[in-house]
């Protein structure tokens, strides 16, 4: 079975550029997190969507956006990109129905390095 | 605030020896609680957890007990091997399936 998958998987983008980065989550699990981390440190959340609608959002500013889609999959958006955006963006999916352990299954992530 | 403090890395132990990674956390109830592992070129693997106080999670020789009186959740091996050099994140889940990550541990054994 396929596990989580994300692209792209590096992209170099310049200052006040726009990025849009994708996620696949594992099939049947309804819920879609994105966390940002940075190097050296630990995962910081950024949302969470469930059934296309936002459950969960970290403090960001409002530059950064996401939307789930009806097959579940989502989208990260990050507009007007700071040198302090580059980061590794992780996807994580989990069932999210009643008597989800809570237990997220990360993609390998999306590198994202701003010049 | 909610937050979870891990030992700061880096550690390196030779090969057999004996592993500690501690990890407390903040938070209000009893929240379940994550060890996830990063290995080098790859993404966060789940590697136990504990879902309410005094459970134990274990996987992989890896063990941690879940210690409300101490709000700890340390990180146990009795004997390490070159294959379990990585880096190993504390976590907690908040009610609203947020997760909190410590900054990370990065681990070395040499044979």
């Amino acid at each position: 079975d396929a596990g989580v998958t994300q692209s792209p998987t590096h992209l170099i983008k310049t200052r006040g550029q726009h990025v849009t980065l994708r996620c696949s989550p594992i099939s049947g699990h309804k819920s879609v997190s994105w966390y940002q981390q940075v190097l050296g440190q630990g995962p910081q959340f950024i949302f969470q969507y469930y059934e296309k609608e936002e459950r969960g959002r970290g403090n960001f500013p409002d530059r950064f956006s996401a939307r789930q889609f009806p097959n579940y999959s989502s989208e990260l958006n990050v507009n007007a990109l700071l040198l302090g955006d580059s980061a590794l963006y992780l996807c994580a999916s989990s069932s999210g129905t009643r008597g989800d352990t809570g237990e997220l299954f990360f993609g390998e992530g999306s590198r994202l390095t701003v010049l | 605030g909610d937050s979870v403090t891990q030992m700061e890395g880096p550690v390196t132990l030779s090969e057999e020896a004996f592993l500690t990674i501690n990890c407390t956390y903040t938070a209000t109830g009893y929240p379940s609680l994550f060890w996830y592992v990063q290995y080098p070129g790859e993404g966060l693997q789940l590697l136990l957890k504990a879902t309410k106080a005094d459970d134990k999670g274990s996987n992989k020789g890896f063990e941690a007990t879940y210690r409300k009186e101490t709000t700890s959740f340390h990180l146990e091996k009795g004997s390490v091997q070159v294959s379990d050099s990585a880096v190993y994140f504390c976590a907690r889940k908040s009610t609203g399936n947020q997760f909190y990550f410590g900054t990370g541990t990065s681990l070395t054994v040499i044979p």
